[in-house]
């Protein structure tokens, strides 16, 4: 079965970094786009940012172009999420979701990790 | 930026009551519109994706239409799980930016 979990939350002051991971299975991983999505707390959840199938595209929203930095590892099936210069509003739970098949198409988040809590403090 | 608005904000309803939730985008969408289901504590999970398709598992009450910059999550009959709130979310065609609505609530009246 697809599961996703992610990890490397944790409190940290603002302008500090942290590097999260979201180890995917149950799936061929070099197939799928992933994506990170957020939910500040007690908020709707916002899409930070999308790695392709192999890597070669990335993009980002708005609120975190320039500070984060996504990327996979394929031969680990693990994809992660560098943030940089954080602030305060980007404390939430940040979630991995398998986005959809590398020749499917398609806008869809089919399966969601647990999340993972970061908090800018 | 396409930006979603869904409404009502908070639906209140009793069980077996049908539920109708709207996400209307400030331009013209592509098919690529989903609905998620959020409770307390859980991750979000895919209800319908492509405007109309029940994802995997996902009951027959639930079903999904529209068009352009109107969409609409329908659950036929409300059963107590369905407590929740909703989310629906669009993909832009290039570059396949995500975006969410602000999400509705559905609570027991």
């Amino acid at each position: 079965q697809v599961q996703l979990v992610e990890s490397g939350g944790g409190v940290v002051q603002p302008g500090g970094s942290l590097r999260l991971s979201c180890e995917a299975s149950g799936f061929t991983f070099t197939s799928y786009h992933m994506h990170w999505v957020r939910q500040a707390p007690g908020k709707g959840l916002e899409w930070v940012a999308v790695a392709w199938y192999d890597g070669s595209n990335k993009y980002y929203a708005d609120s975190v172009e320039g500070r984060f930095t996504v990327s996979r590892d394929n031969s680990k099936n693990t994809l992660y999420l560098e943030m940089n210069s954080l602030r305060d509003v980007d404390t939430a739970v940040y979630y991995c979701a398998r986005g959809w098949e590398k020749t499917a198409g398609g806008g869809k988040l089919d399966y969601w990790g647990q999340g993972t809590l970061v908090t800018v403090s | 930026e396409i930006v979603l608005t869904q409404s009502p904000a908070t639906l209140s309803l009793s069980p077996g009551e049908r539920a109708t939730l709207s996400c209307r985008a400030s331009q013209r969408v592509s098919s690529y519109l989903a609905w998620y289901q959020q409770k307390p504590g859980q991750a979000p999970r895919l209800l319908i994706y492509d405007i109309s398709n029940r994802a995997t598992g996902i009951p027959a009450r639930f079903s999904g239409s529209g068009s352009e910059t109107d969409f609409t999550l329908t659950i036929s009959s409300l059963e107590p799980e369905d407590f929740a709130v909703y989310y629906c979310q669009q993909r832009s065609n290039w570059p396949p930016l995500l975006t969410f609505g602000g999400g509705t609530k559905v609570e027991i009246k």
